[in-house]
């Protein structure tokens, strides 16, 4: 799978759009982009996924350049319980490595008052 | 309701005392696995498993055993414990490889 860089931390205030930023700039062509988040040493929760076009839930949006090379995942209202490491990962879904995640090192999100 | 669910949540036991961490899932998936998460390392995966009776090595599979015996049971079984497998350590189930994974509320092992 092709390796991720994301920012060791970021802050934003409570209330704002929250634009977590991360490199991929070697994925390939068949290699999904998702996202997770760990509160606080609790298991890691699924926020999203996508593989060229943007994407939108209830919880955040994705946006990913035309070259694929980077995305942004974008939490429009911070609130305090956002607050959490955010693992952006680059997987490919068929191939010798099926099955596996790799987490990195992530960015830690803090979102104050 | 839809969960991971892993036991014990927390465990101090002493080397080469042999434990087993139980983890089962509700939700009929295929797909399960173990990771370690250590501070400075990130969350690495142990083991895991496609289907009943399939399962394969992650990255750190060394000093690590598991079975996949029933579809929502995916034991992970430490049979010689190492102070060095102390950690926090994570189940994980999925409908199928690529889409979301639910984990577990993590269990944190103490090996002296």
């Amino acid at each position: 799978d092709a390796k991720t860089t994301q920012p060791t931390s970021m802050d934003c205030a409570e209330g704002r759009a929250a634009n977590l930023p991360c490199n991929h700039s070697t994925i390939s062509g068949n290699e999904y982009v998702y996202w997770y988040r760990q509160i606080h040493s609790q298991g890691p929760q699924y926020i999203i996924h996508g593989l060229k076009n943007n994407e939108t839930n209830e919880m955040a949006s994705l946006i990913i350049t035309e070259d694929r090379k980077s995305s942004t995942l974008i939490l429009p209202h911070a609130t305090l319980r956002d607050t959490a490491v955010y693992y952006c990962i680059v997987r490919l879904l068929r191939g010798s490595t099926l099955g596996r995640l790799y987490f990195g090192r992530g960015t830690q999100l803090t979102v104050w008052p | 309701e839809a969960q991971v669910t892993q036991n014990p949540r927390y465990l101090i036991t002493v080397t080469g005392k042999k434990l087993t961490v139980t983890c089962s899932q509700n939700m009929n998936h295929e797909y399960m696995s173990w990771y370690r998460q250590d501070p400075g390392l990130g969350l690495r995966q142990i083991y895991y498993s496609m289907n009943v009776e399939v399962t394969d090595k992650g990255d750190v599979p060394e000093g690590y055993k598991v079975s996949r015996k029933e579809k929502r049971n995916f034991p992970l079984i430490l049979e010689s414990p190492s102070p060095n497998q102390t950690s926090l350590y994570f189940c994980a189930s999925s409908s199928r490889v690529g889409t979301e994974a639910f984990f577990g509320q993590g269990t944190r092992l103490t090996v002296v």
